[in-house]
């Protein structure tokens, strides 16, 4: 099985910054990546496919990079809306598997 | 508007079954790939199944395989699972989620979900 490990497990950020975490798969996914965010309470919703595709009214302010086994996803000037939770998914072979999640928190 | 609605939740005895019901609509449920993903009360996303458009390919992992059954019924826009020999460790929300793709190849994402069924396995 493919492993996908996320860092850091939670980041404190301030609004504004810009925030960058990271997501590496134990094997090469071929940019197969996709980023979804998970607000207390609520389903995930997902923002990037394709390790750098934007989901359709996902903010400009997300984007996503990387190719192998190495992918980040960055919020630019962080909204107070994008206080959640943020998970990766390797979607290139079964079984499929998310990391354990990236947590953001006001400072 | 997409609208993916669970149902079927509840408290079950270890050993016991289950059935949760996911009904599709503002979509055309028949040309999508749909799965299941459950979520461990303050832990992180675990994939459970897919199922094809017609019902005739579905995939789990290792750790619910012989126990859970995915099916769909397509004149009822509804997917289901089955889990039958419930462990306290099956103790999570359920989602039902689509993929993005109509027909063709799946995306093995998950574009649309449910608000969940909450399943418990206890004594």
């Amino acid at each position: 099985d493919i492993q996908m490990t996320q860092s850091p497990s939670s980041l404190s950020v301030s609004l504004g910054d810009n925030v960058t975490f990271t997501c590496e798969a134990s094997e090469n996914i071929y940019g197969f990546l996709a980023w979804y965010q998970q607000k207390l309470g609520k389903a995930p919703k997902l923002l990037i496919y394709g390790a750098t595709n934007l989901e359709d009214g996902v903010p400009t302010r997300f984007s996503g990079s990387g190719s192998w086994t190495n992918y980040s996803l960055t919020i630019s000037s962080l909204e107070p809306e994008d206080i959640a939770t943020y998970y990766c998914q390797n979607n290139h072979v079964y079984p499929l598997t998310f990391g354990s999640g990236t947590k953001l928190e006001i400072k | 508007e997409v609208q993916l609605v669970e149902t079927g939740g509840g408290l079950v005895q270890p050993g016991r079954s289950l059935k949760l019901s996911c009904v599709a609509s503002g979509f055309t449920f028949s040309s999508y790939w749909m799965y299941w993903i459950r979520q461990a009360p303050g832990k992180g996303l675990e994939w459970v199944s897919s199922i094809n458009t017609d019902g005739g390919s579905t995939y789990y992992p290792d750790s619910v395989k012989g126990r859970f059954t995915i099916s769909r019924d397509n004149a009822e826009n509804t997917v289901y699972l089955q889990m039958n020999s419930l462990r306290s460790e099956d103790t999570a929300t359920y989602y039902c989620a689509k993929d993005p793709i109509p027909t063709g190849i799946p995306l093995y994402v998950m574009d649309a979900w449910g608000q969940g069924a909450s399943v418990t396995v206890s004594s």
